[in-house]
């Protein structure tokens, strides 16, 4: 296991396209967690997953964000009519309980 | 009030110097805290917990205070690759969640 792999790397969309991340945690793990970080910040917490159920969402994650995990392994998150103001890394982690969190390098989103 | 708040810095310091970072933190229930190093456009790498008996790592020192809410970090004798942005990291438990919180982070510059 090579550690959380995010795909694409980089992503350039024109405003108003949707757009979608792929995470793939360490397979034993079973929390996820999607964040967002922009420049000359921290990251922002968006949402986490236990296993296959979305536990909490952050109110930073608008109407046009969706997360799913489906299967309780990979997950996808999903801008729709993207704004510039959605440029920013998009980082995921994945976690086995409390501890131990591994991010991935993560999608790095720009609007254009 | 930001729930995790930092110095931004920069901090410019030589080869060799002694440097610490402080951290306060707003929620008296949070449960872990840690210090995560983050290399520039990279993602963010855990660098040590904190504990409030103290903890070593090599060079690397962590206090918590939980009296007073106060995390800090010293880096003894700096190395040109400890330039990094070192990122104060507090987990609550809310619920089911236990999502970290990042504070903005505090740029380190060491120079020759």
């Amino acid at each position: 296991d090579t550690g959380v792999s995010q795909n694409p790397r980089h992503k350039i969309t024109k405003r108003g396209q949707n757009v979608t991340f792929r995470c793939d945690p360490i397979s034993e793990h079973n929390r996820l967690y999607w964040y967002r970080q922009t420049l000359g910040q921290g990251p922002e917490f968006l949402t986490y997953f236990q296993n296959e159920a979305q536990l909490e969402k952050s109110r930073l994650l608008s109407d046009r964000f969706s997360a799913e995990r489906p299967k309780g392994s990979f997950s996808t998150l999903e801008i729709q009519r993207t704004e510039q103001g959605d440029s920013a890394m998009y980082l995921c982690a994945s976690s086995l309980v409390n501890y131990g969190y591994t991010f991935g390098s993560g999608t790095r989103l720009t609007v254009v | 009030r930001k729930e995790v708040e930092q110095d931004p810095g920069p901090f410019n310091v030589p080869e060799g110097a002694t440097v610490a970072f402080n951290c306060t933190y707003s929620n008296s229930a949070s449960q872990s805290f840690f210090w995560y190093r983050q290399d520039c456009r990279k993602e963010p790498k855990l660098l040590m917990s904190v504990y409030s008996s103290g903890n070593e790592d090599g060079r690397f020192t962590a206090q918590l205070n939980r009296a007073s809410q106060y995390i800090s970090l010293l880096i003894r004798d700096s190395k040109l690759s400890d330039s990094a942005t070192y990122l104060c990291v507090v987990v609550g438990n809310t619920g089911t969640a236990s999502k970290l919180t990042f504070g903005t982070g505090t740029r380190l510059q060491v120079t020759l």
